[in-house]
């Protein structure tokens, strides 16, 4: 079965560079959410999108935005990087039916 | 506002062994969900089990079975005969209505030794 498609899986910046983390979610899935996941932390909610508003907001800096295209996929642009966004970033999609959030592989950012 | 508290931080145990995963929760919804997901090393998220706030019934799968207690506000998880495979960081999660966000407890990080 297809799963969250995550790109890319692992990204290294500097600091005060911009990074772009895209998503495709499972089809016919109609809700993406991303997360944050520091390390040795739980994962922190970051924003969520239903057939393409954004639908819910978390503790997402204001250097960060996303957006969901016409083809459900979904990006995070994040600029102005600082060592503390590294982290392993999460996409997970759902569908109205099941509402049961399944996550991709998730993409490990590095800022040096 | 949602809380979900998993007090073990980390349990060693020697393969063959059965561990219980303890996860309480605090809500002020009537309807809610809660979820399972395991982290392996390799740091995927991936789902297991999900409850809705009426259902209260336990489950098991194969060696994996909950048990869901709202007098108690736990939903906890057992894993029977654990096998190294199972080592493991395990996220108990809440969400408060359909559709919306997760919250996730601190994790119980699960060591599973031959």
């Amino acid at each position: 079965a297809a799963g969250v498609i995550q790109s890319p899986r692992h990204l290294i910046k500097e600091k005060r560079e911009t990074a772009t983390l895209k998503c495709y979610p499972i089809p016919r899935h109609d809700t993406v959410y991303w997360y944050q996941q520091g390390p040795g932390q739980d994962p922190q909610f970051l924003i969520s999108f239903y057939e393409k508003m954004q639908s819910d907001k978390g503790s997402i800096p204001d250097r960060f935005s996303a957006q969901q295209f016409s083809d459900y996929h979904s990006e995070l642009n994040m600029s102005s990087l600082e060592l503390g966004d590294s982290a392993l970033y999460f996409c997970a999609s759902s569908s109205l039916a099941k509402n049961i959030q399944y996550f991709g592989a998730g993409t490990r950012l590095s800022v040096l | 506002a949602q809380k979900v508290t998993q007090a073990q931080t980390e349990i060693s145990v020697v393969e063959k062994e059965d561990v219980t995963l303890d996860c309480v929760y605090e809500t002020r919804d009537t309807t809610y969900y809660l979820f399972w997901y395991k982290q392996p090393p390799s740091g995927e998220l991936v789902f297991l089990i999900r409850r809705n706030s009426f259902d209260e019934q336990n489950e098991i799968s194969g060696r994996y079975s909950w048990n869901f207690q709202k007098s108690t506000s736990s939903f906890n998880f057992t894993i029977t005969a654990s096998q190294v495979v199972d080592s493991a960081v395990y996220f108990c999660a809440l969400s408060e209505r359909g559709y919306s966000t997760l919250t996730f407890g601190k994790g119980t990080m699960l060591l599973v030794s031959p």
